[in-house]
């Protein structure tokens, strides 16, 4: 079975400065990683995705994540965020064997807060 | 445009009462989910389709049921059995042979 953690619930972060929403997984098996973004009262909508390749991904919104295997991480970063990035953010895996039938795992979620 | 809708944003109902939630794709995809979310617990997985008139229970189903008759439509009913039904509910969908999940807006659901 998969399981991701978000190591942290909330993250308070001021305005410009950079941010970084650590996610760890686990799994017997390859996984895809994903990242989406939730702002109140929305739906989710999907930042980056890890599927093969390069192993720093960038995403939506000037985002970016990068995949240790090693690690089972796959932590996402900004350099500089804004009032706007304001959200939960959720980490979510799958099979890449397709045992999961397509479904993900997701983490618990991260609320990020910036403040000016 | 493509998408998920869901309607109603909002849905207010008494205790003891089935209520139906719908969810609807134009997105031509093959796979639909229903997720409840509750505040710090994440999304949890009700239950999936991955073709019409076929549909598998996710992690809480109980109190849950759902039906598969149009590839487009995937609406759910919360029961009277449900015994925590007041939540955020979220729609999704996928494309074959893609990997990631589209979400609708959300219905926010409450029962007093």
């Amino acid at each position: 079975a998969q399981s991701v953690t978000q190591l942290d619930s909330q993250v308070p972060v001021f305005e410009e400065a950079p941010v970084e929403l650590r996610c760890n997984y686990s799994s017997s098996v390859s996984v895809y990683l994903f990242w989406y973004v939730q702002y109140p009262n929305q739906g989710l909508q999907l930042l980056l995705k890890y599927l093969s390749g390069s192993t720093l991904v960038k995403g939506i919104n000037g985002f970016e994540a990068e995949f240790n295997k090693s690690q089972t991480s796959f932590h996402l970063r900004k350099p500089s965020v804004h009032i706007s990035d304001t959200a939960e953010y959720f980490c979510a895996v799958t099979r890449r064997d397709g045992g999961s039938q397509g479904n993900l795992i997701f983490g618990k979620g991260t609320k990020l807060s910036v403040k000016p | 445009d493509g998408g998920i809708t869901q309607s109603p944003k909002y849905l207010f109902r008494k205790e003891g009462q089935n209520v139906t939630l719908s969810c609807e794709q134009n997105l031509n995809h093959d796979a639909m989910y229903w997720y409840r979310q509750d505040p710090g617990q994440g999304l949890r997985l009700i239950y999936y389709s991955q073709i019409v008139n076929d549909f598998q229970k996710g992690d809480i189903a109980e109190g849950y049921s759902v039906s598969r008759e149009k590839k487009e439509s995937f609406p759910l009913t919360v029961t009277s059995a449900q015994k925590n039904p007041t939540a955020f509910y979220l729609c999704a969908s996928r494309g074959q042979g893609s990997y990631e999940q589209y979400f609708g807006p959300g219905t926010r659901l409450t029962v007093t």
